[in-house]
């Protein structure tokens, strides 16, 4: 089994839904993060989280929001979708510590 | 702030030619450097890490890269590609505190082609 997990893996939504994307972790560690990539801009961070009680804002957070709900889950919410949301979105992890961080599969979200 | 440049978009390599795939970096104290790969489909996983110490640094499927201070570069390379490489190729540098890595930078990626 995957030690990070994410779901949806792929969601189709439409402008000014709400939307929830998902991520689990097996691996027992404190810090949490969630990216966006977008072709030629790489991988942006979003939020991250280094404990429960932790949240903090990446470079681009504006119109996203995350929940902490336990060590292990870490979830993204768009309240009101737009199109350039449309993107794929990757969850990590990693440990106090230690310096890599590992990735879940990723959601593709596209927001028509 | 910090960054990462990685000034080639696409790269097209022959099966059994020699790789290197170009990155630069700016931060103001010692970096943590990071090379991932993305397989079509797939998340990133870590080929390796540079931290300190021997600045060449061997990473998992055969891939190594050098880290030159004097010209801020973290370059990664193989001697010979097979068409499983065929990926994206991400350098990224760490934000580092006494805690662990705080936050990662990512450069904009290289998309690696192997042709027969």
């Amino acid at each position: 089994d995957a030690d990070v997990t994410q779901t949806p893996r792929n969601r189709i939504t439409k402008t000014g839904k709400r939307i929830m994307l998902e991520c689990s972790q097996t691996k027992g560690h404190d810090r949490m993060y969630w990216y966006r990539q977008d072709p030629g801009l790489g991988l942006r961070l979003i939020y991250y989280s280094f404990d429960v009680k932790d949240i903090n804002k990446g470079e681009i957070s504006d119109g996203y929001s995350v929940s902490r709900q336990a060590q292990a889950k870490f979830s993204l919410s768009l309240e009101s979708a737009i199109p350039n949301q449309t993107a794929l979105y990757f969850c990590a992890t990693s440990d106090t510590g230690l310096y890599e961080q590992f990735f879940g599969p990723g959601t593709r979200l596209t927001v028509l | 702030a910090q960054s990462v440049t990685q000034p080639d978009i696409h790269i097209t390599v022959s099966e059994g030619a020699s790789l290197e795939l170009r990155c630069n970096y700016s931060y103001g104290a010692t970096p943590y450097l990071f090379w991932y790969v993305q397989s079509p489909g797939q998340g990133l996983q870590l080929l390796l890490k540079y931290f300190s110490g021997d600045t060449l640094v061997q990473g998992i499927k055969g891939f190594e890269a050098e880290f030159k201070r004097s010209q801020s570069s973290f370059n990664l390379r193989k001697p010979s590609v097979h068409w499983s490489d065929a990926a994206e190729y991400f350098c990224a540098v760490g934000e580092i505190s006494n805690f662990g890595n705080e936050k990662l930078t990512f450069g904009t990626g290289t998309r690696l082609t192997i042709i027969p």
